[in-house]
């Protein structure tokens, strides 16, 4: 098994830019959740989703859209890359029955 | 409004000693509470987790204290090794709220 990959690992993108982050879990688990990691502010929920086709805000939403259309995919995108989205952004993932997260190994996002 | 807040920013801990990190929460409502490790370069992995129905758990090296009266839980390392050198992430959830409350994270350092 594979756990959760996220692709890309590593992106530059200009101001007003748009692109989509893709990850994936082979585990079957129902949750899927997409975090942003910030110096001295931690994880912060963006968006997450309980199922396939279902989609919910976190913490910090705004700038960010996601879908989920299959059960192993959820994707995060961004519209118009602001500097103030240059973060390391995190996917994970969990079972309905444990509490447990499963994290991805992050993609390093630079908005210039 | 910050929902869980986690001291210190950073640690320095000769090797063998006791490493401490403190996590405090808002909403009494959280009945999980997960310590998750991060290496460099890579996301977080749980380390340990508790439940407030017991006010210690320990699992080798590592334990966590947990004190609901006063909405506060810790992280011990003992015998602390330059292997242990890595962000400290604590969290909070409850089940329902599909949405778990990360702290900012401790930056540990053990010197050899």
């Amino acid at each position: 098994n594979a756990g959760v990959t996220q692709t890309p690992k590593f992106r530059v993108l200009k101001t007003g830019q748009s692109m989509t982050l893709l990850c994936a879990q082979d585990m079957n688990h129902e949750y899927m959740y997409w975090y942003r990691q910030d110096p001295g502010m931690g994880l912060r929920l963006i968006h997450y989703s309980v199922g396939e086709g279902t989609t919910a805000k976190g913490e910090v939403p705004d700038g960010y859209n996601v879908s989920r259309l299959k059960k192993q995919n959820f994707l995060l995108g961004l519209e118009s890359a602001a500097p103030s989205q240059t973060s390391v952004y995190f996917c994970a993932s969990r079972m309905t029955a444990t509490d447990t997260q499963y994290f991805g190994p992050g993609t390093r996002l630079t908005v210039l | 409004q910050q929902q869980v807040k986690q001291s210190p920013q950073s640690l320095i801990v000769q090797k063998g000693g006791i490493s401490i990190i403190n996590c405090a929460y808002e909403n009494t409502a959280f009945d999980y509470f997960p310590w998750y490790q991060q290496f460099p370069g890579k996301g977080p992995a749980l380390l340990i987790a508790i439940r407030p129905d017991v006010s210690e758990k320990k699992e080798g090296r590592f334990t966590i204290s947990f004190n609901k009266s006063a909405k506060q839980f810790s992280l011990h390392i003992m015998d602390s090794q330059p292997g242990d050198s890595a962000t400290y992430f604590c969290a909070a959830s409850k089940p329902s709220f599909n949405k778990f409350y990360f702290g900012s994270g401790t930056k540990l350092n053990v010197k050899p």
